[in-house]
């Protein structure tokens, strides 16, 4: 059975620091894709980023960046000169098909507070 | 562009009483739609899922049940509402195209329901 798990329930930081979330899945599929969201106060789940499972490079956008390793099957996340706008529940997802359909399991996710 | 909206936003509802959330997609044609729900201080478990009108899934067990009358329109209810289905009810949308789990889903921005 796949699952996410996300160790780190809370995480509080003062603003500029850099901070990392780290995401752990569990999977015997040997294609598979993962992702990061973002959910703000108002509760809509915001895509950040999709990784699929035979792409091992490290991505940066802007002040964000993703170390995806699959030796530790590990997929985090880094903000770098974190942002009181950056604090949000933050959730990591594994995918896989059902059906036809996109089937996302999503680690328990990480509350994250940027503190002024 | 597609959107993807969400109906009521907040509800309060005795414990007894039916339940009717509405979600509905624009901009796209037979998309896959989906139910999640995220109880208080966890993550998002899939509800329901369907590819087609008429074609519904159940993941989990539970008091409620899922409709797509429309091509756009995805619906969950309830005839009797439980303290436990209290929580935050989103509704998903992906591509119909692709297997293989790549697909990005995009939320709408959530139910909040309490069942007092």
């Amino acid at each position: 059975a796949q699952k996410v798990t996300q160790a780190q329930t809370e995480i509080s930081v003062v603003e500029k620091e850099d901070v990392t979330l780290d995401c752990v899945y569990e999977t015997r599929d040997t294609t598979y894709y993962l992702f990061w969201y973002k959910q703000p106060p108002s509760g809509e789940l915001v895509f950040l980023i999709r990784r699929n499972s035979f792409d091992e490079q490290n991505e940066i956008s802007g002040r964000y960046s993703w170390n995806f390793q699959k030796s530790t099957s590990s997929f985090n996340f880094t903000i770098t000169a974190s942002q009181v706008v950056d604090s949000a529940v933050y959730f990591c997802a594994l995918s896989g098909v059902i059906q036809g359909a996109q089937k996302l399991v999503f680690g328990q996710g990480t509350r994250l507070t940027i503190n002024p | 562009s597609q959107t993807i909206h969400q109906w009521p936003a907040t509800l309060v509802q005795p414990v007894g009483s039916p339940l009717s959330l509405e979600c509905t997609v624009e901009g796209t044609s037979n998309p896959n739609l989906y139910w999640y729900r995220q109880a208080a201080g966890r993550g998002l478990q899939l509800l329901f899922y369907s590819v087609g009108i008429g074609q519904i899934s159940s993941e989990v067990p539970q008091n409620l049940s899922a409709s797509r009358p429309q091509d756009r329109q995805f619906i969950l209810s309830s005839k009797k509402l439980l303290l436990s289905d209290s929580g935050f009810y989103l509704c998903a949308w992906s591509p119909r195209s692709g297997g293989n789990g790549a697909n990005v889903l995009t939320f709408g921005a959530g139910s909040r329901l309490t069942v007092l």
